[in-house]
C-alpha cells in the first residue's frame, strides 16, 4: 500500500539548518509531485513546498522562500526538505503528502504522519 | 495570494447530529480545485473531499461538499464518534495553495 514516512526532525538551534526527508514506497514515485506541509503547536496545517514529478518546477510559501529548499531523488523514492537560517517560529511538525497528479494540482492523497523540528536553544 | 477563512473556528455537536463547516476564498476559484482535509491529533490529514464535491476513496457516504465560486461548505449528515477531529478546506487553484485556519469539531 502506498506510504510516505518523513524522518530527520529534532532538535536545532536558532540560525540552524536541517534536513528533511520523506521515503516512499508502494507508488511509482517519480510520477507523482510531492508536497510539504507543516502544523505549529496549537495552529492550523500551513502548505510549504511542492516538486513536480520530474523536479522540473518548485514553488514555495512566502514564509519559507528562500530558507527552505525542496529535492528528490527518483532513484531512491525521496524527497527531501532543506531548511536553513531556522528561527522558533518553524518549531512544528513537518507533513510529506503525494500530490495525486505529477503536476503539483495539491490534491494531496496521502500523507505521512510528521516529524517534529523544535527551533530552540 | 489565495487567502482562505472557515467558519466557525469550532463547534460542540452530539454523535448523529449533522454538521455544516464553511469555507471561504478571497478570490473566486474553480470548484475543480477546493478539496477539504480531516486531521486528527498525532495523525497524518486525511482528504475527504476534492473538486468540492467528490468524495475520495474509501471516505464514508455521510462526508459530502458544495459550492462554488467563493463560498464552500462540507456537511457531515450524521456525526459518528471518529469524526471528532479538525477538519480543513484547502485551494489547489494556484500556489501557493492556503488551507483555511480549521474547524475543530468537539463533542
Amino acid at each position: 500500500q502506498v506510504q510516505v514516512v518523513e524522518s530527520g526532525g529534532g532538535v536545532v538551534q536558532p540560525g540552524g539548518s536541517l534536513r528533511l526527508s520523506c521515503g516512499a514506497s508502494g507508488f511509482t514515485f517519480g510520477t507523482y509531485a510531492m508536497h510539504w506541509v507543516r502544523q505549529a503547536p496549537g495552529k492550523g496545517l500551513e502548505w510549504l513546498a511542492v516538486i513536480l514529478f520530474d523536479a522540473s518546477n518548485e514553488h514555495y510559501a512566502e514564509s519559507v522562500q528562500g530558507r527552505f529548499t525542496v529535492s528528490r531523488d527518483n532513484s531512491n523514492n525521496t524527497v527531501y526538505l532543506q531548511m536553513k537560517n531556522l528561527g522558533a517560529e518553524d518549531t512544528a511538525v513537518y507533513f510529506c503528502a503525494r500530490d495525486h497528479s505529477p503536476w503539483g494540482t495539491a490534491r494531496l492523497d496521502y500523507w505521512g504522519q510528521g516529524t517534529l523540528v523544535t527551533v530552540s536553544s | 495570494d489565495i487567502q482562505m477563512t472557515q467558519s466557525p473556528p469550532s463547534l460542540a455537536a452530539s454523535v448523529g447530529d449533522r454538521v455544516t463547516i464553511s469555507c471561504r476564498a478571497s478570490q473566486s476559484i474553480n470548484s475543480a480545485y477546493l478539496n477539504w482535509y480531516q486531521h486528527k491529533p498525532g495523525k497524518a490529514p486525511n482528504l475527504l473531499i476534492y473538486a468540492a464535491s467528490s468524495l475520495h476513496s474509501g471516505v464514508p457516504k455521510r462526508f459530502s461538499g458544495s459550492g462554488s465560486g467563493t463560498d464552500f461548505t462540507l456537511t457531515i449528515s450524521s456525526l459518528q464518534p471518529e469524526d471528532f477531529a479538525s477538519y480543513y478546506c484547502q485551494q489547489s487553484s494556484s500556489p501557493p495553495f492556503t488551507f483555511g485556519p480549521g474547524t475543530r469539531v468537539e463533542i
